[in-house]
């Protein structure tokens, strides 16, 4: 079955600073992969999506994630934070959309 | 409606009772999912259904956990015999169909088993 791991579980950045959040997929077939945003006490929300059409995906909010077949990897990033992007943010593999374990984002002022 | 709907927003039962939790997802969208989320947690997948089938219902965690998708709109997920660790928030979402197409999701169904 596709899965998705996130490595780090909390990331803490400075406002202004790049954020780096890791996903690595496994899956048998090409995948479609999302990335989703929980601000808090909200619904989740889609950020990006990959879709086979474009290895550098651009999101919402200044994100983009990149995918790299060779690493199995779908990492997302941010030149330079804001202190609306402290949230939790989840990768996710079709089709069953499963989700990964989440990273929690804070940025210091 | 314009997004997806769970209702009830909030349910407390007590141990060993039945509950049903229900989703109206968006109009026109043939894909359906069930997950449930813990604290601290990312959502954990339950059951998708393409239509009126379940697609995959491999997450479901027992016997105890089932879902039906009558008409291919609305869904019910239905727990029997509650215990405490099922005490979650249980999200739906739905898009127009698997693959690559944006899942929108509801505001959750907080299930509290006491």
């Amino acid at each position: 079955a596709q899965s998705v791991t996130q490595l780090g579980s909390h990331v803490s950045v400075s406002e202004g600073a790049l954020v780096l959040l890791r996903c690595n997929y496994s899956s048998s077939v090409p995948p479609y992969l999302f990335w989703y945003v929980q601000y808090p006490n909200q619904g989740l929300q889609l950020l990006l999506k990959y879709t086979s059409a474009a290895t550098l995906v651009k999101g919402i909010n200044g994100f983009e994630a990149e995918f790299k077949k060779s690493e199995t990897s779908f990492h997302l990033t941010k030149p330079s934070a804001h202190m609306s992007d402290a949230a939790e943010y989840f990768c996710a593999v079709t089709p069953q959309l499963s989700f990964g374990a989440g990273t929690t984002v804070t940025v210091r002022a | 409606g314009a997004g997806v709907s769970q209702t009830p927003s909030n349910k407390v039962t007590e141990k060993g009772k039945y509950v049903e939790l229900r989703c109206d997802p968006i109009s026109g969208h043939t894909a359906l999912y069930w997950y449930r989320q813990s604290l601290g947690q990312g959502p954990e997948f339950l059951i998708y259904f393409q239509g009126t089938g379940a697609a995959d219902d491999s997450g479901l965690p027992n016997d105890r956990f089932f879902a039906v998708r009558p008409e291919g709109s609305v869904s019910t997920l239905k727990i029997q015999r509650t215990e405490r660790g099922d005490s979650a928030v249980y999200l739906c979402a739905s898009s127009l169909g698997v693959g690559g197409t944006e899942a929108f999701f509801g505001q959750g169904t907080r299930l509290t088993v006491v």
